[in-house]
């Protein structure tokens, strides 16, 4: 099956820094979502990508998909206290079609106002 | 929308005991999944149905039952609960051809 590496499992910047979150696949990625979890909730959806080269932003965080499609990265600009939380890259395990995620270890975010 | 709503949201069981965790999704979307996240694991796939009536086994199946009679509906089961089941469940949904699951907000579970 396949195997999400995130680097760095934990992060403190102080606001309005930006910081960046990488996501790297023992294989090639036909799906990759990035999740965001506060502590005792939910995952949330924050973007999907599919493929090569491949960017999507939303508000001030931006994720890329590189060209060989086995490394994404999240990035967040001028960091808020509102960014905080557990990053989590997912991936589709089995190619089209399956649906199936396999999930990250998470990178828990911390922002110092 | 409520989305997926899981009940409960925590429960204390002792070891031996039985029960269901129940997950219920309003987005009348095809597939549903079972995950179970605990520390330095990240999140694992316990079961999944990819449609009304069909089931399959995730990564971590072990001491765990599944039913998918309805398909808003998706149960999880702990037949004997032991303290490795400890742990924070989450059920999700997605379209077969979705942009990604839709999570519940968890159930934390604790076997005593």
């Amino acid at each position: 099956s396949q195997e999400l590496e995130q680097s760095p499992q934990s992060l403190i910047v102080q606001e309005g820094k930006n910081l960046t979150i990488n996501c790297t696949s023992s294989k090639t990625l036909y799906g990759l979502y990035w999740y965001k979890q506060k502590y005792g909730e939910g995952l949330i959806f924050l973007m999907m990508l599919q493929k090569g080269g491949e960017e999507k932003s939303h508000e001030k965080i931006t994720a890329k998909l590189d060209e060989k499609k086995q490394q994404s990265s999240l990035h967040i600009t001028a960091s808020q206290p509102s960014h905080a939380g557990i990053y989590l890259c997912g991936a589709d395990n089995h190619g089209a079609g399956s649906y199936q995620l396999t999930f990250g270890k998470g990178t828990k975010l911390s922002v110092i106002p | 929308n409520a989305g997926v709503t899981q009940t409960p949201k925590f429960q204390v069981l002792k070891t031996g005991q039985s029960m269901t965790l129940q997950c219920a999704q309003d987005m009348n979307h095809n597939s549903m999944y079972w995950y179970r996240q605990d520390p330095g694991m990240g999140l694992r796939l316990i079961y999944y149905s990819a449609s009304e009536g069909t089931t399959d086994k995730g990564e971590v199946p072990n001491g765990y039952n599944v039913s998918r009679l309805k398909k808003q509906n998706f149960l999880l089961g702990l037949e004997s609960a032991a303290p490795s089941q400890t742990s924070v469940y989450f059920c999700a949904s997605s379209e077969v051809t979705g942009y990604g699951y839709t999570f519940g907000s968890g159930t934390r579970l604790t076997v005593v």
